[in-house]
């Protein structure tokens, strides 16, 4: 079976601080993707990134990180220089399928950047 | 391009009866999954359809049952309502072929009182 734990329930940073949510999963798959949402008040679940298991490089796109290790299973996402734009609750997913049809979700993390 | 749509939004109904939730997935995408989201059990997996055949299931009584149209829209119905089904239900439409994300609507609210 497949697990997603995200460990913070809730974080709250001040603008322009850095922030990392952690994330660790469990697969007995050998083949499996990893995805981050962020979902805002509105409730949509908004894609921020997918990761193949076979692809450990770790990625880039703005102010936004992505740390992933198969050693430890976990992958982790950070924010630079945070922004209240980016309060929201992230969650962290795990999939067997390529088009991330099936996802087994973390609890979420609530983050809460005050100005 | 429209994104996922879902109807209605929000939703309040009685215990004991049933409801039905609508979900219009994105031009193209074939595959449309559905989720409950509550405070207490977080995100979870209801069901997957996919060229209108459940393709995957999760674990949920059979309450909650759906289906798919010729034109991929989704429907997700559930039956005898208890308090416990209160929930936001989202459903995720995508590709379902390569390397693709699902696309997710806004939720559909539902309260059972």
């Amino acid at each position: 079976a497949q697990k997603v734990t995200q460990a913070q329930t809730e974080i709250s940073v001040v603008e322009k601080e850095d922030v990392t949510l952690d994330c660790v999963y469990e697969t007995r798959d050998t083949t499996y993707y990893l995805f981050w949402y962020k979902q805002p008040p509105s409730g949509e679940l908004v894609f921020l990134i997918r990761r193949n298991s076979f692809d450990e490089q770790n990625e880039i796109s703005g102010r936004y990180s992505w740390n992933f290790q198969k050693s430890t299973s976990s992958f982790n996402f950070t924010i630079t220089a945070s922004q209240v734009v980016d309060s929201a609750v992230y969650f962290c997913a795990l999939s067997e399928d390529p088009s991330g049809s099936r996802l087994t979700f973390g609890e979420g993390t609530q983050l809460t950047v005050n100005p | 391009k429209a994104g996922v749509t879902q109807t209605p939004r929000y939703l309040i109904k009685t215990r004991g009866q049933q409801v039905t939730l609508s979900c219009s997935p994105i031009s193209g995408h074939r595959s449309v999954s559905w989720y409950q989201q509550t405070p207490g059990q977080g995100l979870q997996f209801l069901f997957e359809y996919f060229s209108e055949t459940q393709r995957n299931k999760g674990n949920f009584p059979g309450r909650f049952s759906g289906r798919q149209f010729s034109n991929s829209r989704s429907e997700m119905n559930v039956s005898t309502l208890e308090l416990g089904d209160s929930a936001l239900y989202l459903c995720a439409s995508s590709l379902a072929e390569g390397y693709t994300e699902a696309f997710f609507g806004q939720g559909t609210r539902l309260t059972v009182v």
